[in-house]
């Protein structure tokens, strides 16, 4: 079946830029999540989303990330104003059980790079 | 400050022989641990699993010990295959709580 999906796989643009990221999760999937793996580190837990709302948007960095899921299933994460220290791979992970952190399935994630 | 340390960036093992990759932890509040397996281009793929509340888990050739008064786990892998080969992370909650906080990560490489 298909597993989560991200697009798109490479983006790149210029500091100052607004992007969009997208995930499509596994069909049924009502958690999600979005993660950040910066070069040589380990993924860094970004927003949980249970359906349409975000639960936990903790991880965030600052007021110029932000994500929507306005109907419970594909998510949008969004950067105003992108900053040379936004490069990075953005993961995304759905679950079907919330809270559940061993059924976490991953995306392949988008490689921003910020020039 | 990192939660979770994976020392090694790399190891290197023959096939067939065994691979034994190291975490630490230094939060006491965690009592549950995972290993990911991530391909270059890929994400990261769930491995296995250990509650605090166990010492050893096991599933086929995967074996992960914990240690928790030396904030130590392992992840054994025996007999190591070349397919093996890949970055192995190892993360850690809080609960069944879904924040997951990752090491660095380990590339290890079986040889033929």
């Amino acid at each position: 079946g298909a597993g989560v999906s991200q697009t798109p796989s490479n983006k790149v643009t210029e500091k100052g830029k607004y992007v969009e990221l997208r995930c499509d999760p596994i069909s049924g999937h009502t958690a999600l999540y979005w993660y950040r793996q910066s070069l040589g580190q380990g993924p860094e837990f970004l927003i949980y989303f249970q359906g349409t709302g975000a639960a936990d948007d903790s991880g965030l960095p600052n007021d110029r990330f932000f994500a929507v899921r306005p109907e419970g299933s594909v998510s949008t994460l969004k950067i105003q104003r992108t900053e040379r220290g936004d490069s990075a791979v953005y993961l995304c992970a759905s679950s079907l059980t919330p809270g559940e952190v061993d059924t976490q399935y991953f995306g392949p994630g988008t490689r921003l790079t910020v020039l | 400050d990192q939660q979770v340390k994976q020392n090694s960036p790399s190891l290197s093992v023959q096939e067939g022989r065994i691979s034994i990759l190291n975490c630490d932890y230094t939060n006491s509040m965690f009592d549950y641990f995972l290993w990911y397996k991530k391909y270059p281009a890929e994400g990261p793929t769930f491995l296995i699993s250990i509650s605090s509340i166990k010492d050893k888990n096991e599933d086929g050739r995967f074996t992960v010990f914990l240690n928790k008064s030396a904030k130590h786990l392992s992840l054994h892998i025996v007999p190591s295959q070349p397919g093996d080969s890949a970055v192995y992370f190892c993360a850690a909650s809080e609960g069944s709580n879904y924040k997951l906080t990752f090491g660095k990560g380990t590339l290890l490489t079986v040889n033929p």
